[in-house]
């Protein structure tokens, strides 16, 4: 069973301070996306990485797929109120049903004014 | 349509009764799928069609949990003689097809709250 692990899980921190979101398994996914999601609302795909080391940049955002692909990163730079939200990790697998998500249980950010 | 749509948006159901959620997926897209949300945030995959075919049903309850794309209709999630721990936010996505690249599109959810 593929599991993906996210930290933390929680995250508060004041306007301008830069953070980190943690995604890492032991398993090698064929890609990883990245989601963000508001309250009532579905996730809404932010990046897809495929290539293992692949580096995206979406404006403060940064996001990288680990060399083995069985690690991501989300760094976001000077974070701002609008920042604030639910950001899920998830990755893709190979094999059985490959093209089913598996998704970390989610950083719930808040960023303070 | 260009959006992923889900109907009901919340749906309040009585301990055994049954339940029936709708998703229409984005016109074009060959591939839906069907996921739960509980109140921790946990996403877990419940079954996925390529167009009305069954893709993966690994992670369907064996009771009491069906589903249905049909063609010209909206796919369907049913869930007879509901559970209090059925209780969840349902999630439908759809994609174009299966490369790894290619993208999920989750629509808004429906809120199912068994009382």
């Amino acid at each position: 069973t593929q599991l993906l692990e996210q930290s933390p899980q929680f995250l508060s921190i004041q306007e301008g301070e830069n953070l980190t979101v943690y995604c890492n398994s032991s398993s090698v996914f064929s890609s990883l996306q990245w989601y963000r999601q508001e309250p009532g609302e579905g996730p809404v795909l932010l990046v897809t990485v495929v290539t293992g080391g692949e580096v995206k940049k979406l404006k403060r955002l940064t996001f990288q797929f680990g060399d083995a692909r069985k690690d991501s990163s989300l760094h976001i730079t000077a974070a701002q109120p609008g920042d604030t939200g639910l950001y899920l990790c998830a990755g893709r697998g190979f094999s059985g049903g490959y093209n089913k998500l598996i998704f970390g249980a989610g950083t719930r950010l808040a960023v303070h004014p | 349509g260009e959006e992923v749509a889900q109907t009901p948006k919340h749906l309040v159901r009585g301990e055994g009764q049954k339940a029936k959620l709708y998703c229409a997926p984005i016109k074009g897209h060959s591939y839906v799928f069907w996921y739960q949300q509980v109140l921790k945030n946990e996403f877990k995959f419940l079954i996925s069609f390529q167009n009305e075919n069954v893709f993966d049903e690994t992670g369907m309850p064996k009771e009491r949990f069906s589903a249905k794309c049909l063609p010209n209709s909206p796919c369907s999630l049913e869930i007879q003689a509901t559970k209090l721990e059925d209780s969840a936010v349902y999630f439908c996505a759809s994609s174009p097809g299966t490369a790894s690249n290619n993208e999920q599109f989750f629509g808004p959810g429906t809120r199912l709250t068994v009382l």
